[in-house]
């Protein structure tokens, strides 16, 4: 299966500040998945992007699907204490293999 | 319907024993899948069924591990014999089609 690559690994932010993940694959994906884990539960589907170059908002939170097809990008704006988690994302060519994820903490 | 339901929610076993993990996928999804997730090694695919076959087992780690889907509403994943190295939390997730996947609870197993 693909391999997908995520950076960072952590992020610390103040409350308010913005926050960006990356996901990039080593293959060309059908289509990418981000999901979002709360710390102690279970992964969450947030969005699926699947055309070249698309961009999909949701409020504070916009995602972006490269034009090859082998990248993507979470960027959240203003962030909020209950933006705190971990993200992922998930290269879907049937098979559905994560990113290492990106740990997000907001301090208040 | 209840979502992806996994059992047990938390097991301790004692090296040497067998476990088996438990799901019960969404009713109408055909594919499913098993994971496992730990602090050093991330989310870890270890295999995943579509339509009840087993397409990709790559992900298992070793001859210790084996699951089964006999029908399309229940899947197993055991672990014979179990090793401390084998504590992580495993999660099942079912979807349908190429859509989004729904994660069960997670059962947390702890090998001592």
């Amino acid at each position: 299966g693909q391999q997908v690559m995520q950076i960072p690994q952590y992020q610390h932010v103040q409350e308010g500040e913005d926050f960006t993940t990356y996901c990039n694959s080593s293959t060309t994906l059908s289509n990418i998945q981000w999901y979002k884990q709360r710390p102690g539960g279970h992964p969450v589907f947030l969005i699926q992007l699947v055309k070249s170059g698309e961009v999909k908002k949701q409020k504070r939170l916009t995602f972006q699907f490269g034009e090859a097809k082998k990248n993507s990008s979470l960027h959240i704006t203003a962030t909020q204490t209950t933006d705190v988690g971990t993200y992922f994302c998930a290269g879907n060519n049937n098979d559905m293999r994560f990113g290492a994820g990106t740990r997000l903490t907001v301090k208040p | 319907d209840a979502g992806v339901i996994q059992s047990p929610r938390h097991e301790v076993t004692e090296m040497g024993q067998e476990v088996t993990l438990r799901c019960k996928p969404i009713s109408g999804h055909d594919y499913l899948f098993w994971y496992r997730q730990t602090m050093m090694r991330g989310l870890e695919l270890l295999i995943y069924f579509n339509n009840n076959v087993p397409i990709d087992d790559s992900g298992m780690p070793e001859d210790r591990f084996s699951a089964k889907m006999p029908n399309a509403s229940f899947s197993t994943l055991k672990i014979q014999p179990s090793e401390p190295r084998d504590s992580a939390v495993y999660f099942c997730a079912s979807r349908a089609g190429n859509t989004e996947a729904f994660f069960g609870q997670g059962t947390r197993l702890t090998v001592v």
